[in-house]
């Protein structure tokens, strides 16, 4: 079955430091990936999705995220972290399975990030 | 536009209890998704309808749990009889397309969630 694994489960950085969350899935066909945010107290949104063509893809907030399809890795990247990062980070990965249209999401585990001010 | 409406934010029940979540997805989305959070871990889809059809309750506990969508618009998620281990954030999502596409397959948006404690 396929599987999305979050290396890090919990990451406190200081403010203005650099950020990477790896994220490696284990399908080997076609994917479409995501990184969903959750801010304490609110709901998921969707930060950045890669679906075909740049492999760099860009989202909200500053954030980034490099589809290495050798390495079956998507991590987020953030080059300056602010305390307002301080956030559930989950990736996921959408397969695309032979027969049907049923595209399931496998979720990771998520990270936890907690910026100090 | 709106988002995706949840009822009630929080529950609290004895075990054996009964409960009910309802959820409103976003106007025009015609996949609904309800997912099952455990505190530590990722969401755990439990069942996708498109319109009112169900696409996948392969991880539904059937055998306590059910969930409908009459009018493939809102939709309903119960729990009976609860145990304690079903304690959790239930969050709906919808979108707006299920067939892979370049620039829009899959991107879900998430109501805010129903957290369920169970005594």
């Amino acid at each position: 079955a396929q599987s999305v694994s979050q290396h890090n489960h919990h990451v406190i950085l200081s403010e203005a430091a650099s950020l990477e969350l790896g994220c490696n899935y284990s399908y080997g066909g076609t994917v479409n990936l995501f990184w969903y945010v959750q801010y304490p107290g609110q709901h998921l949104q969707l930060l950045l999705k890669y679906f075909s063509g740049d492999p760099l893809v860009k989202g909200i907030k500053g954030f980034e995220a490099e589809f290495i399809k050798s390495k079956f890795s998507f991590n987020l990247r953030k080059p300056s972290v602010q305390w307002s990062d301080t956030a559930e980070y989950f990736c996921a990965v959408n397969d695309y399975p032979h027969a049907g249209n049923n595209r399931k999401l496998i979720w990771g585990l998520g990270t936890s990030l907690a910026v100090n001010p | 536009e709106a988002g995706v409406a949840q009822s009630p934010r929080y529950k609290i029940i004895e075990k054996r209890q009964s409960v009910a979540f309802w959820c409103n997805p976003i106007s025009g989305h015609a996949t609904l998704y309800w997912y099952q959070q455990i505190l530590g871990q990722g969401p755990k889809l439990l069942i996708q309808f498109q319109n009112n059809g169900v696409v996948d309750d392969s991880q539904l506990p059937k055998d306590r749990f059910s969930a409908e969508r009459l009018k493939g618009v809102d939709s309903t998620l119960k729990i009976q009889p609860a145990k304690l281990e079903d304690s959790a954030v239930y969050l709906c999502a919808s979108s707006l397309l299920t067939v892979p596409k370049a620039s829009g397959a899959n991107v879900l948006t998430f109501g805010a969630g129903s957290r369920l404690t169970v005594l």
